[in-house]
């Protein structure tokens, strides 16, 4: 079955750098991915939808200069976190469909960031 | 307020037994509900997938069923093992052209033996 690959799983960094997180389609072109944060106990809550070839659409709320999404490929999505903070620190989750909309949505294992 | 509520919130299980979690959704217009299971530190995994004209649907031992007049949905887990032991979110399609969904916060399931 289709797979969605994140990396890495988990990342510790110094609050003031930057991190980037890759998202990967394995086995499918995904035109559209997606973007989530989850805080424990919580629901995903989704923070961007990134576009092939195109700028992210960010939800009400999410810094586009403090997020960066990038959609280079047709299966790669990376999100950047600059200048990390610790309240940046959370469980970040991609997503994308193979079939559109209606179509199944697979997710990426997440990928856990602890800022220090 | 969030437009999907699922209840309980959490919950504990026998080995071997039943159980049933719910969903309830605000959510208008609806495209599709969807049922994923989730383990701890993990990404979702998708359970079934049901349109608004789709009463039940089953994947192994987990059956979901759909009221869309009720705008209500349930998951029934039979005879759970140890593995079955996540959080399950209930997931709602606003329109069959977008990709808006609506997350529920989750059950978490325990099984313990």
């Amino acid at each position: 079955g289709a797979v969605v690959s994140q990396h890495p799983s988990r990342v510790i960094c110094k609050s003031g750098t930057s991190v980037k997180i890759e998202c990967r389609s394995l086995d499918f072109q995904a035109t559209t991915m997606f973007w989530y944060r989850q805080f424990p106990k919580k629901s995903l809550m989704l923070m961007a939808t990134s576009n092939e070839g195109s700028k992210a659409t960010y939800e009400q709320g999410v810094e586009k200069d403090k997020f960066l999404i990038n959609h280079a490929s047709l299966t790669l999505s990376t999100l950047t976190v600059t200048s990390a903070h610790p309240e940046d620190s959370s469980f970040y989750i991609c997503s994308a469909s193979r079939q559109g909309p209606t179509g199944e949505l697979f997710f990426g294992e997440g990928s856990r960031l602890t800022v220090l | 307020k969030n437009q999907v509520e699922q209840s309980p919130q959490s919950l504990i299980i026998l080995e071997g037994k039943n159980c049933t979690l719910q969903c309830n959704y605000t959510v208008s217009p609806f495209s599709n509900l969807r049922w994923y299971k989730q383990d701890t530190g993990r990404g979702p995994v998708s359970l079934t997938i049901m349109t608004f004209s789709e009463n039940t649907k089953s994947n192994g031992r987990y059956t979901a069923t759909l009221d869309a007049d009720t705008k209500q949905s349930s998951l029934h887990i039979t005879a759970s093992q140890l593995s079955d032991s996540a959080s399950y979110i209930c997931v709602v399609s606003l329109s069959s052209n977008d990709y808006k969904l609506s997350f529920g916060a989750g059950t978490t399931v325990t099984v313990r033996a």
